[in-house]
């Protein structure tokens, strides 16, 4: 069956700081890739998605993600964070099934603390 | 502006009392659908709609129905609710995308916390 970690459940930052949050998934070809992020008190919005291409995709609000097929892996990055990025971040999948549908999995998510 | 909107908000009910919460957007979206967030579960889709009249399973869809009448709107309606469907609800809404796909640019409601005492 499909899966989706993040092996992180929390992380905590200083401002300024690099950061990187862990994706991993569990599939036998290359599925769509997403990062969500969910403000305290809001709906999900999306930062970047994966689905061909350039394995370096850009994404809203300074974030990127790099895709590696070999470690079946999407992990997110920024090169210095801002206090307003404190929030909870998603990992997502999709794959075409047996059925011709698709099937949308979500991480259970880690939560970014930033510290002054 | 551009927007999937909930309602209610916040509700507290008990149980057995059926309850509708009803998900509406303004982008002539094909695609709508409904998850659930639950503390280390992530979210966990309940139903989705290929378009009107057009609805199908997730993966916890048990205790929950849902309709696709029109376009815009695709109600949540739990028949007979219990404490184990307290949760955080999202109902989300995609056009369909470049590549044909579901789910390439979801847009989220705001979000449903119920309480099912």
């Amino acid at each position: 069956a499909q899966s989706v970690t993040q092996p992180d459940i929390h992380i905590t930052v200083s401002e300024g700081a690099s950061l990187e949050l862990r994706c991993n998934y569990s599939y036998g070809a290359t599925p769509y890739l997403f990062w969500y992020v969910q403000s305290p008190g809001q709906g999900l919005q999306l930062l970047l998605k994966y689905f061909s291409g350039d394995t370096l995709v850009q994404g809203i609000k300074g974030f990127e993600a790099e895709f590696k097929r070999s470690q079946s892996s999407f992990n997110l990055r920024k090169p210095s964070v801002h206090w307003s990025d404190a929030a909870e971040y998603f990992c997502a999948v999709a794959l075409i099934s047996n059925f011709g549908n698709e099937k949308l999995t979500f991480g259970t998510g880690t939560r970014l603390t930033i510290i002054p | 502006e551009a927007q999937v909107t909930q309602n209610p908000r916040y509700l507290i009910t008990v149980t057995g009392k059926k309850l509708t919460v009803t998900c509406s957007q303004n982008m002539n979206h094909e695609y709508m659908s409904w998850y659930r967030q639950d503390p280390g579960l992530g979210l966990r889709q309940i139903y989705y709609s290929m378009n009107v009249e057009v609805t199908d399973k997730g993966d916890v869809p048990e205790g929950y129905k849902v309709s696709r009448k029109e376009k815009r709107n695709f109600p949540l309606i739990l028949e007979s609710p219990s404490p184990n469907q307290t949760s955080l609800y999202f109902c989300a809404s995609s056009p369909q995308g470049e590549r044909g796909g579901l789910w390439e640019t979801q847009y989220f409601g705001p979000g449903t916390r119920l309480l099912v005492l």
